[in-house]
């Protein structure tokens, strides 16, 4: 398996609070996602970094934000957590881009209350 | 807009049984598709990829794919399915917008 570590692996938090995930890798790859799953519709791309320091958008990144400070690590913020924000969180990594194969991390659960 | 559409939300299946699950793809321009699998509990894991080549694609743990252009469409398959295939399967597609699109997941339930 590729190393990849997301933490929290469960959280549950209130409506208003900000909530940061923190999504960690040791194969040194460039590229770095962050989806959510729901039932019935997949994985959506919320965000997604080509590098350290350069991020972009997804199809859901409206109430998101991310950071890369460091090649290894990439992490997800959600302002002001909302109902509509509780989901099950995957990390993914590539080497090469949207060409590539993309790795996962386990995932986390997050429930905001 | 891009999109990608798998039409069996739920397949129930005996061990042994065939499988065939259908994956639809809109993609404008190259498209890269994959096979994604989730068993319970765990994360996704990769079953075959196709960018290129051959249209029948070969994964992991006896499965296939074929790419019909004609068609849009990557449909995964298995001659004989066991209990541990039991999962949630994803399609994925990507292209030239470097952004991985998934289709809404078709769980298989095997039956021993």
């Amino acid at each position: 398996d590729a190393g990849i570590t997301q933490s929290p692996r469960h959280k549950v938090t209130e409506t208003g609070t900000p909530v940061t995930l923190r999504c960690h890798q040791t194969e040194n790859h460039r590229y770095m996602y962050w989806y959510r799953q729901d039932p019935g519709h997949g994985l959506r791309l919320i965000h997604y970094s080509y590098g350290v320091k350069d991020t972009d958008k997804g199809e859901v990144s409206d109430g998101y934000s991310v950071s890369r400070s460091k090649t290894e690590d990439f992490l997800l913020t959600l302002e002001s957590a909302t109902s509509s924000q509780t989901s099950v969180y995957f990390c993914a990594i590539s080497e090469r881009g949207n060409t590539d194969t993309q790795y996962f991390g386990p995932g986390t659960r997050l429930t905001v209350l | 807009a891009q999109s990608v559409s798998q039409h069996n939300h739920h397949v129930i299946l005996s061990e042994a049984a065939s499988l065939e699950l259908g994956c639809n793809y809109s993609y404008g321009g190259t498209v890269n598709l994959f096979w994604y699998v989730q068993y319970p509990g765990q994360h996704l894991q990769l079953l075959l990829k196709y960018f290129s080549g051959d249209p029948l694609v070969k994964g992991i743990k006896g499965f296939e794919a074929e790419f019909i252009k004609s068609k849009f469409s990557f449909n995964l398959r298995k001659p004989s399915v066991q209990w541990s295939d039991t999962a949630e399967y994803f399609c994925a597609a990507s292209g030239n917008t470097g952004k991985l699109i998934f289709g809404q997941g078709t769980t298989l339930q095997v039956k021993p």
